[in-house]
């Protein structure tokens, strides 16, 4: 119940193309859904995040599209850029425990 | 932004030695931080909740006499890994979320690197 699983494992896609990440949740208690962005061997950088009473968010050329009813967040990362490839982590927050479940990742390659 | 320091970000020592890591915040103050375990092309995995002034918690299958964590203020958290040995070799991060934002997400340090001969 504690998990969020996170699809696709790996993704590559050519420069302006608009890679999707997926993420599924169990748990209804979360209430808060971050984006993290990490290169590597450095911390993970909190990208973009939203709360479930809103369906979609968007900053810059990262939205966040969210579904309650299905459990269900992605994200879109319009335009994509070489400099845009890292590793990707969708997380649920329980404001109860403080405590950040993550998913187990996805690996973007944006080719030149 | 807020902004989390970790240190050292890299350390290379001897089976059986203990090693401190640092994780600081330094413009907020954090009566919560965070340590996470990260193995090669794995997620993070929490290991403990640190409480400043208290007892941290640990998550289940984490050894507490292994990782020692210290909050002793609310801007420093330390983690000792007690005798490390080869198989504690892995790539730990620390995260804080500010003061009276328990419910927003955390931010975290740029990791520490160990690896035990």
């Amino acid at each position: 119940q504690q998990q969020v699983k996170q699809s696709p494992q790996s993704l590559i896609v050519q420069k302006g193309g608009i890679p999707i990440i997926n993420c599924a949740y169990e748990n209804t208690a979360f209430d808060y859904f971050p984006w993290y962005q990490q290169f590597p061997g450095k911390g993970p950088a909190l990208l973009i995040a939203i709360r479930p009473d809103v369906s979609e968010k968007k900053e810059g050329r990262f939205t966040i599209s969210f579904n309650k009813s299905a459990k269900q967040f992605s994200l879109h990362i319009m335009d994509s850029q070489p400099g845009d490839s890292a590793t990707y982590f969708c997380a649920a927050l329980s404001g109860n425990t403080g405590k950040l479940i993550f998913g187990q990742g996805t690996t973007l390659q944006v080719k030149p | 932004g807020a902004v989390v320091s970790q240190h050292p970000s890299r350390v290379i020592c001897k089976s059986g030695t203990s090693v401190k890591i640092e994780c600081r915040s330094l413009d907020f103050q954090a009566t919560t931080m965070f340590w996470y375990r990260q193995f090669p092309k794995k997620s993070l995995m929490l290991m403990a909740t640190s409480n400043e002034g208290s007892k941290a918690t640990y998550e289940q299958g984490v050894e507490k006499d292994k990782f020692l964590i210290n909050h002793a203020s609310l801007t420093l958290s330390t983690l000792t890994v007690t005798s490390a040995h080869p198989e504690d070799s892995s790539f730990y991060i620390c995260s804080a979320t500010p003061l009276g934002y328990s419910n927003q997400p955390q931010h975290f340090g740029d990791g520490t690197r160990l690896s035990i001969l």
